[in-house]
């Protein structure tokens, strides 16, 4: 069935330092994938998400670009802030399980300092 | 735009009780999902509804069930609660056009004593 790896947290970064999340997945087919962010005490938004191969998702400064050749969805962005303080999920849809439903990894915590 | 809203926020149930859920999704979206996340389990798919039919099922025990009204709302129902049925249980909505973006709420944490 469809799995997500994430590395496992917390990621404790200074402010303006690079960020790396590395996520890898098993799916059959051609599955959508997602980055999901979860600020404390609130429920998941939409990051950022990629629908094909080599397709790069971006948004506010994060991107990640759908690998299939490592089966990789690596969210990176080039200096983080205090705010982006959070939960991270890597998701995907398709596969085994439809488009509908989604299999989450984990989930990584990003703790940023000043 | 109002988001999803669920409710209650948090509840305090004794084992044996049962529980119900509530999520008015998005307007105009048509799919609703359920997940339960917990710190040693993550985030794991219960069920999905669209246009008031189930249309997906996770890999969890018949206590959990849920329905979906004709006006898109839902409900999930626990029965016979179990200690490790305390969970943040998170709705989701989306168009039901299977993109796999998902609206979340807030969710609701249920803690079982």
């Amino acid at each position: 069935g469809n799995s997500v790896t994430q590395m496992e947290g917390p990621v404790t970064l200074s402010e303006e330092a690079f960020l790396t999340i590395n996520c890898t997945y098993t799916a059959t087919g051609y599955p959508s994938l997602f980055w999901y962010v979860q600020y404390p005490g609130e429920g998941l938004q939409l990051l950022l998400k990629a629908t094909k191969a080599d397709d790069k998702g971006s948004n506010k400064g994060f991107e990640a670009t759908y690998r299939k050749e490592t089966t990789s969805f690596h969210l990176e962005k080039g200096s983080v802030q205090v705010s982006d303080s959070a939960v991270y999920f890597c998701a995907l849809s398709g596969g085994n399980s439809g488009y509908s439903t989604l299999t989450f990894g984990k989930g990584t915590m990003l703790l940023v300092s000043p | 735009k109002a988001g999803v809203t669920q409710t209650p926020r948090y509840l305090i149930k004794t084992r044996g009780q049962q529980v119900t859920l509530s999520c008015s999704p998005i307007s105009g979206h048509r799919s609703v999902s359920w997940y339960q996340q917990t710190p040693g389990q993550g985030l794991q798919f219960l069920f999905e509804y669209f246009s008031e039919t189930q249309r997906n099922k996770g890999n969890f025990p018949g206590r959990f069930s849920g329905r979906q009204f004709s006006n898109s709302r839902s409900e999930m129902n626990v029965s016979t609660l179990e200690l490790g049925d305390s969970a943040l249980y998170l709705c989701a909505s989306s168009s039901g056009e299977d993109t796999g973006e998902l609206f979340f709420g807030e969710g609701s944490r249920l803690t079982v004593l």
